[in-house]
């Protein structure tokens, strides 16, 4: 069964810091998706960035990037310069599969950007 | 731009109460699911749909639970005699039919608040 773990509860970082929410996942599919959702304090879920398990070019998206290692199973998420706007809950989610199929989410990482 | 509505955004409930709670998935969008959250707590997979029929559904989703599609835009979520423990927040969500780029995101609507009191 899968599995998504986010063993970070809460980080607190000062504006500008650079942050890393990790994630580590368990699948025994060899096919598989890797997302992350943004949570913020207004309760909606907004989508940031799908990975195929075939794919492991990390990728950056402005001041976000993210750094999937299929050897240790991880799929980290890095702000840089973080905003006060940055605070939010952070969800890493996984599809095994071709992507149709339910989420699993991980608990979430709280993430408290200080002014 | 498209987006997931759902409505109403926050519902209170006696317990024992029926409640529907109504979701317009994006148009062109073939999968459609519901999710839930507890309080502070992680989301959670309730039921997916696809051809009018359930495609997949958790262990969460008993026989107090069913989704319907009832006019071809809509996608409802019945919970038949709401316990109090049915206090969450619900999310709809829907993906686009699968073609040659396999894996597609879910987009999530902006939630419906269920206290059942």
């Amino acid at each position: 069964a899968q599995k998504v773990t986010q063993a970070q509860t809460e980080i607190s970082v000062v504006e500008k810091e650079d942050v890393t929410l990790d994630c580590v996942y368990e699948t025994r599919d060899t096919t598989y998706y890797l997302f992350w959702y943004k949570q913020p304090p207004s309760g909606e879920l907004v989508f940031l960035i799908r990975r195929n398990s075939f794919d492991e070019q990390n990728e950056i998206s402005g001041r976000y990037s993210w750094n999937f290692q299929k050897s240790t199973s991880s799929f980290n998420f890095t702000i840089t310069a973080s905003q006060v706007v940055d605070s939010a809950v952070y969800f890493c989610a996984l599809s095994e599969g071709t992507g149709r199929r339910a989420l699993t989410f991980g608990s979430g990482t709280r993430l408290q950007v200080q002014p | 731009e498209p987006e997931v509505t759902q409505t109403p955004s926050h519902q209170v409930t006696q317990m024992g109460q029926e409640v529907i709670l109504r979701c317009v998935p994006i148009s062109n969008h073939l999968y459609f699911y519901w999710y839930r959250q507890i309080l502070g707590q992680k989301v959670e997979f309730l039921v997916s749909f696809y051809n009018n029929e359930i495609s997949e559904k958790s262990e969460i989703f008993d026989d107090q639970f069913s989704v319907e599609r009832p006019d071809g835009s809509n996608f409802t979520l019945k919970i038949r005699s709401t316990k109090l423990e049915d206090s969450a927040m619900y999310f709809c969500a829907s993906s686009k039919r699968w073609g040659q780029d396999f894996g597609t995101e879910a987009f999530f609507g902006q939630g419906t608040r269920l206290t059942v009191v």
